[in-house]
């Protein structure tokens, strides 16, 4: 079974700028989950998505958004890009939502000039 | 405040030895505690998962154990190896919102041959 792939890889943008972000679960999987991690801050929890519903957010603001698609990918998407949103974006993936195991995508590494 | 906490100082340890990793946490109440593997540009990988009326779990070469009353978890690998060498997070739901983790910032571990 292929693993969650995330594209793009790697990201360089300037501040005011948005980025869209995509993962691909695990076939089968129904819950995506996005976190932000930066060395200072470990991983931060941003949203849950399951069967196209967001199920769960965390404390970031609104320019950070995410959407699920029928087929269970999901996007993530940042607008007016601040410096302080340079960071290694990671999706998750599991079979249901309240299914504790994770399984983690390689990750998209953005960086803000 | 919430806090959850790792040792800040990496790890390291002679190959064949027990690595003992901590994971302590503040005003939480988990439900459950999860422990990952992270390699140098990879996502995290789901190691195991202890619950709050468990004290202990094994799986293989590995062991966690679980003291809610200390508010601690302790990460064990045994007959440890230079491939054991990555940073473990630890991570915890708080009561009420079993998808939202909150994680640790990480050890990181070094097995020397």
């Amino acid at each position: 079974k292929a693993g969650v792939t995330q594209t793009p890889r790697y990201l360089i943008k300037t501040r005011g700028q948005q980025v869209t972000l995509s993962c691909s679960p695990i076939s089968g999987h129904r819950s995506v989950s996005w976190y932000q991690q930066t060395p200072g801050q470990g991983l931060q929890f941003l949203f849950e998505y399951f069967s196209e519903t967001q199920r769960n957010k965390g404390n970031f603001p609104g320019r950070f958004s995410g959407r699920q698609f029928s087929n269970s990918r999901s996007e993530m998407n940042v607008s007016t890009l601040e410096l302080g949103d340079s960071a290694l974006y990671l999706c998750a993936s599991s079979l249901n939502s309240g299914t504790y195991e994770q399984y983690f995508g390689p990750g998209t590494r953005l960086t803000v000039t | 405040s919430q806090k959850i906490e790792q040792n800040s100082e990496a790890l390291n340890i002679q190959e064949g030895k027990t690595a003992t990793l901590t994971c302590n946490y503040t005003n939480y109440s988990p439900a459950y505690l999860q422990w990952y593997r992270q390699d140098p540009g990879r996502g995290p990988v789901f190691l195991l998962l202890i619950r709050e009326n468990e004290k202990e779990k094994r799986k293989e070469r590995l062991k966690v154990t679980f003291d809610t009353t200390l508010k601690q978890s302790l990460f064990h690998i045994t007959a440890s190896q230079p491939a054991d060498s990555a940073t473990y997070l630890c991570a915890l739901n708080n009561a009420g919102n079993n998808r939202k983790l909150i994680w640790g910032l990480g050890t990181s571990l070094a097995v020397n041959p």
